[in-house]
């Protein structure tokens, strides 16, 4: 399976934007870039994900780079309550892909 | 709407017990089914997932199992428990064959003593 590499931490002032990095440098043709985050203890709760194009929701917007060796999640304005680990994991489109494996994650700490 | 059970939220269990962590998804059918441990502070390991009713795939030899003995049912269990099984157990499901996102339930939290 293609790996991401995450930083392990990250900081950042409220209000100001978050950069989250995740390198895929083995990523293939079919693999979609999903982005996951993880409250205290509780489940992780779905992001975002792309294929090739940025991508923009309510929550983030995701950079993809374009030779799709990397991505950034961006959080445009860092409240507390997006202090949370941030996983980046590869998908595949085949079903091969119902394997899905998380690496560390980015614990984001948001600052007052 | 889809939504996902998983009980008991916390567990103490000694030692060489057994375990039984059932976890059920409603509002769709033939969904992906996933068990995840986290150690503290580390990231999700894959433990077993299910694309169907009795099809297991296991990811790491240890001292547990998985089964699925109904299609929105999946159980995770021990013979014998380890102190190293101790650990916030994760269920996940998502729609079969596409590529939405896996929807984790709130999580078990066993400790073994």
């Amino acid at each position: 399976d293609a790996k991401t590499t995450q930083p392990n931490s990250m900081e950042s002032n409220e209000e100001e934007p978050v950069h989250l990095p995740c390198n895929h440098s083995t990523i293939s043709g079919t693999d979609y870039i999903h982005w996951y985050r993880q409250l205290p203890s509780q489940g992780p709760e779905y992001v975002i994900h792309g294929l090739t194009s940025n991508v923009n929701n309510r929550m983030a917007s995701l950079a993809i780079a374009e030779d799709r060796k990397s991505s950034t999640l961006i959080l445009h304005r860092a409240t507390l309550r997006d202090a949370a680990v941030y996983y980046c994991i590869l998908r595949d489109v085949f079903p091969a892909g119902n394997k899905l494996t998380f690496g560390g994650g980015t614990r984001v700490l948001v600052k007052p | 709407s889809q939504t996902i059970h998983q009980w008991p939220a916390t567990l103490v269990q000694p030692v060489g017990s057994p375990l039984s962590l059932e976890c059920t998804v409603e509002g769709t059918s033939n969904p992906n089914l996933y068990w995840y441990r986290q150690a503290a502070g580390r990231g999700l390991q894959l433990l077993f997932y299910s694309v169907g009713i009795g099809q297991i795939s296991s990811e790491v030899p240890q001292n547990l199992s998985a089964s699925r003995p109904q299609d929105r049912q999946f159980i995770l269990s021990s013979k014998k428990l380890l102190l190293s099984d101790s650990g916030f157990y994760l269920c996940a499901w998502k729609r079969t064959g596409d590529n939405s996102p896996l929807h984790f339930g709130n999580g078990t939290r066993l400790t073994v003593t």
